[in-house]
């Protein structure tokens, strides 16, 4: 049981580049969640879903792009990247309860 | 102003003291509170669960005073292993789901 993982774990993007980050839960969650950290921030939600086939946008969602095609995976797309995207990604997933479960995060610098 | 705010620290203190940590929310729809933890460049994990009756964990007590709009953290006998940012979260549910608001995190540095 690996609970939440992310790949990549590290990204460097040249501005206007494009990329996917992918999130996989084995827990059966049907909740999940992409965040992002700035220093002086805390985690702001991008986009999350609430069971398969379905998205819906958070606190941050300009720029990036979301599916969930399958329930286990969720997919972060960014498809012309800006520094401002420079940041790390965490991916989440709960159950029934409140509680999440945060993967490793993702570090991408858009340089 | 920030929905949740905290002292962003850092509070430096000997291994055995007793610190304590506060964070104020200010929706009142918020419906459940947490601190989480946070290592360096690692990810948020639950610490606990914060109730309006006070809950304890050995040496961590979280307290929630919902007319004050007030979370607290009280760590006992610190160790070194405590070192870490703690992050202050409300649920507040609406929509769809639940949302967790994360506040910025106070960071604890435990010195031998």
């Amino acid at each position: 049981n690996a609970g939440v993982t992310q790949t990549p774990k590290f990204r460097v993007l040249k501005t206007g580049q494009s990329m996917t980050l992918l999130c996989a839960q084995d827990m059966n969650h049907e909740y999940m969640y992409w965040y992002r950290q700035d220093p002086g921030m805390g985690l702001r939600l991008i986009h999350y879903s609430v069971g398969e086939g379905t998205t819906a946008k958070g606190e941050v969602p300009d720029g990036y792009n979301v599916s969930r095609l399958k329930k286990q995976n969720f997919l972060l797309g960014l498809e012309s990247a800006a520094p401002s995207q420079t940041s790390v990604y965490f991916c989440a997933s709960r159950a029934s309860t409140d509680t999440q479960y945060f993967g490793p995060g993702t570090r991408l610098t858009v340089l | 102003r920030k929905e949740v705010e905290q002292d962003p620290g850092p509070f430096n203190v000997p291994e055995g003291a007793t610190v304590a940590f506060n964070c104020t929310y200010s929706n009142s729809a918020s419906q459940s509170f947490f601190w989480y933890r946070q290592d360096c460049r690692k990810e948020p994990k639950l610490l606990m669960s914060v109730y309006s009756s006070g809950n304890e964990d050995g040496r961590f007590t979280a307290q929630l005073n919902r007319a004050s709009q007030y979370i607290s953290l009280l760590i006992r006998d610190s160790k070194l292993s405590d070192s870490a940012t703690y992050l202050c979260v409300v649920n507040r549910r609406g929509g769809a789901t639940n949302k967790l608001i994360f506040g910025t995190g106070t960071l604890l540095a435990v010195q031998p």
